[in-house]
């Protein structure tokens, strides 16, 4: 199946200080992306959609300028938590599907946040 | 928008019994149904998923079956091992983008535990 790698796996930072997720397909192209955040002992909530080469779409009551989202091309797209706070942290886990696979999600690894 | 309502939230099965996970969906429009399995601290992983037009589907030990009149979804899962034990999401998808690709909305979970 299709291969979706994130990046940083494992990631600790003060509060206030800003984190950089990436998320790429690695045999295929996507030009949309979804990302994800998931509490603990929760279901996975969709934060956002990505969309190369223009603006992401943002689901209600995300915070577009907390959470940057940028897809400058067919196999990255990256998450920001700008001014990261303790409530912030979370897991946050990107997808993509393959153009043609007709609706199957391919999940990263997922980025385990700590914001102290 | 769509809104996935899966129970039960916990259920605990002893090994070789059989487990069943139900899931409803409140849109119509909805026409792809992955059941994922996601183990602690891991991505979820696609174990089945069905399409509008299909009314069962199986996999081995996994099966799945859909009512489109009744608007629900469920998963069963014969002669469970301890290594079933995980956390099962239910999602319901609508096409968008042209029919070219799925969003996903998923239901709470289900913490499936087997005992030997």
């Amino acid at each position: 199946g299709a291969v979706v790698s994130q990046h940083p796996s494992w990631v600790i930072c003060k509060s206030g200080t800003s984190v950089k997720i990436e998320c790429r397909s690695l045999d295929f192209q996507a030009t949309t992306m979804f990302w994800y955040r998931q509490f603990p002992k929760q279901s996975l909530m969709l934060m956002a959609t990505s969309n190369e080469g223009s603006k992401a779409t943002y689901e209600q009551g995300v915070e577009k300028d907390k959470f940057l989202i940028n897809h400058a091309s067919l196999t990255l797209s990256t998450l920001t938590v700008t001014s990261a706070h303790p409530e912030d942290s979370s897991f946050y886990i990107c997808s993509a599907p393959p153009a043609g696979v007709g609706g199957e999600l391919f999940f990263g690894e997922g980025s385990r946040l700590t914001v102290l | 928008g769509e809104n996935v309502e899966q129970h039960p939230s916990t259920l605990s099965v002893q090994e070789g019994d059989s487990a069943v996970i139900k899931c409803t969906y409140s849109d119509s429009a909805s026409n792809y149904f992955p059941w994922y399995k996601q183990e602690l601290g891991k991505r979820p992983q696609l174990i089945i998923d069905i399409r509008s037009n299909v009314g069962e589907k199986k996999d081995q030990r996994i099966a799945v079956t859909l009512n489109k009149t009744a608007k629900h979804f469920s998963l069963h899962i014969t002669e469970t091992q301890p290594e079933d034990s995980a956390v099962y999401f239910c999602a319901a998808s609508i096409p968008w983008g042209g029919g070219s690709n799925y969003k996903l909305t998923f239901g709470k979970g289900t913490l499936l535990t087997v005992n030997p």
